[in-house]
């Protein structure tokens, strides 16, 4: 069955440090991926996906994800973190054969010690 | 752009009472996905549709579920009658079929049933 695995619940980082945030699935077809991000209150906003072609993605807030299909994941990274990248982070896959439908891991929560 | 609509963002209510939620997609997308969130539980698919056909609706709990899309920019969901166990964060989320996959989300309504 298709699964995506998020191996960490909660991530504490420093102010201006580095991040990766892991992701790990499960699809026997040629995945679409996408790293959402949701902050407190709020619902979730998509961050980058990946399709096909390069396997290092940019996304927005300097966000970027690298596709290694031989370790089925999609980690996230960013190079300085900020107080404001505190949220809540989520990885899916898109399901082609279900039309549009996603799986969804079930989550990180990055905090961020300044 | 306007984004996906949901109302009313809050709705607190007594068990036993209908609840109905309602939600705006995108202009243009023709994918609709009600999810529910929980602590205990996470992100969960309870209903999409295509074309505002539904697709798949094993994720809704119980009959006391229903949903509707009786034309591309409205959908509704309703719990009737609705119990403590209820209460949750719920988002809608649109897509395009045609597109790559990705689901954009509204804020989401959150229910508190005592």
């Amino acid at each position: 069955a298709q699964s995506v695995t998020q191996p960490d619940i909660h991530i504490t980082v420093s102010e201006g440090a580095s991040l990766e945030l892991r992701c790990n699935y499960s699809y026997g077809a040629t995945p679409y991926l996408f790293w959402y991000v949701q902050s407190p209150g709020q619902g979730l906003q998509l961050l980058l996906k990946y399709f096909s072609g390069d396997t290092l993605v940019q996304g927005i807030k300097g966000f970027e994800a690298e596709f290694k299909r031989s370790q089925s994941s999609f980690n996230l990274r960013k190079p300085s973190v900020h107080w404001s990248d505190a949220a809540e982070y989520f990885c899916a896959v898109g399901l082609m054969e279900y039309g549009n439908k996603l799986v969804f891991g079930a989550g990180t929560i990055l905090r961020v010690k300044s | 752009d306007a984004g996906v609509i949901q109302s009313p963002r809050h709705e607190v209510t007594e068990m036993g009472q209908e609840v109905t939620l309602r939600c705006k997609p995108i202009s243009g997308h023709n994918s609709l996905f009600w999810y529910r969130q929980t602590m205990m539980r996470g992100l969960e698919l309870l209903i999409y549709f295509n074309n505002n056909v539904p697709i798949d609706d094993s994720g809704m709990p119980e009959d006391r579920f229903s949903a509707k899309m009786p034309n591309a920019s409205f959908s509704t969901l309703k719990i009737q009658p609705s119990e403590p166990r209820d209460s949750a964060v719920y988002f809608c989320a649109s897509s395009h079929s045609r597109g790559g996959y990705e689901q954009y989300f509204g804020p989401g309504t959150r229910l508190t049933v005592t």
